[in-house]
């Protein structure tokens, strides 16, 4: 099973601040998720990455597959950001199976 | 089109009482998934089904059932509701890589 580590576990930051949220993974995958949870409960789907970077926006989703790590940032930050950030892996090799494995999330807030 | 759609929104039950969580989606989507999602825990699948007429068991699927009625709907079922279960519960469909959810149910079972 795929252990999916995040950090910090909560963030406060100021707005315009340059936020960096981080996630490692155990086991060789096929594609990291990024995703947001809104304080209402709904989730989105930020990112989708098996390799590089991706940008939209004021974020930014970066990944590292030999070092089993991703980062997601976002820049000039505001209080509309505020949310839980949660990253997800789909492990092996691909194919037609696309469960997830989630790590525990990131608590950002930004203060106006 | 109205996404991924989850009925009740909030729900109470009574230790040994059964109830059906219904999933609906309008986007075609061949796989949906069933999590629920506790505090200081990630979103754990309890059953998935990857296509019409398949289902398969996730990380946590002891206390619960499921029917993927049609392509649209998969519904997840508690037989005898347990303490343990209270959570909320989260339906999500996919075509391919990124998934999609549902708002929730928030489901206490005293």
């Amino acid at each position: 099973k795929n252990e999916v580590e995040q950090s910090p576990q909560n963030l406060t930051a100021q707005e315009g601040e340059f936020i960096t949220i981080n996630c490692s993974y155990s086991v060789g995958i096929s594609a990291l998720h990024w995703l947001q949870q809104h304080p209402g409960g709904g989730i989105v789907s930020l990112f989708m990455l098996s390799s590089g970077k991706k940008k939209h926006g004021r974020l930014i989703a970066t990944i590292n597959i030999q070092e089993k790590h991703s980062s997601l940032h976002i820049t000039a930050s505001h209080p509309r950001d505020s949310a839980v950030y949660i990253c997800a892996v789909r492990s092996g090799s691909g194919g037609s199976n696309y469960k997830l494995t989630f790590g525990k999330g990131t608590l950002l807030t930004v203060n106006p | 089109n109205a996404g991924v759609t989850q009925t009740p929104k909030f729900q109470v039950l009574k230790t040994g009482q059964s109830m059906t969580l219904q999933c609906a989606q309008d986007m075609n989507h061949n796989s949906m998934y069933w999590y629920r999602q506790d505090p200081g825990m990630g979103l754990r699948l309890i059953y998935y089904s990857a296509s019409e007429g398949t289902t398969d068991k996730g990380e946590v699927p002891n206390g619960y059932n499921v029917s993927r009625l049609n392509k649209r709907e998969f519904s997840l079922r508690l037989e005898s509701a347990a303490p343990s279960q209270t959570s909320v519960y989260f339906c999500a469909s996919s075509l391919m890589e990124t998934q999609y959810f549902g708002p929730g149910t928030r489901l206490l079972v005293l």
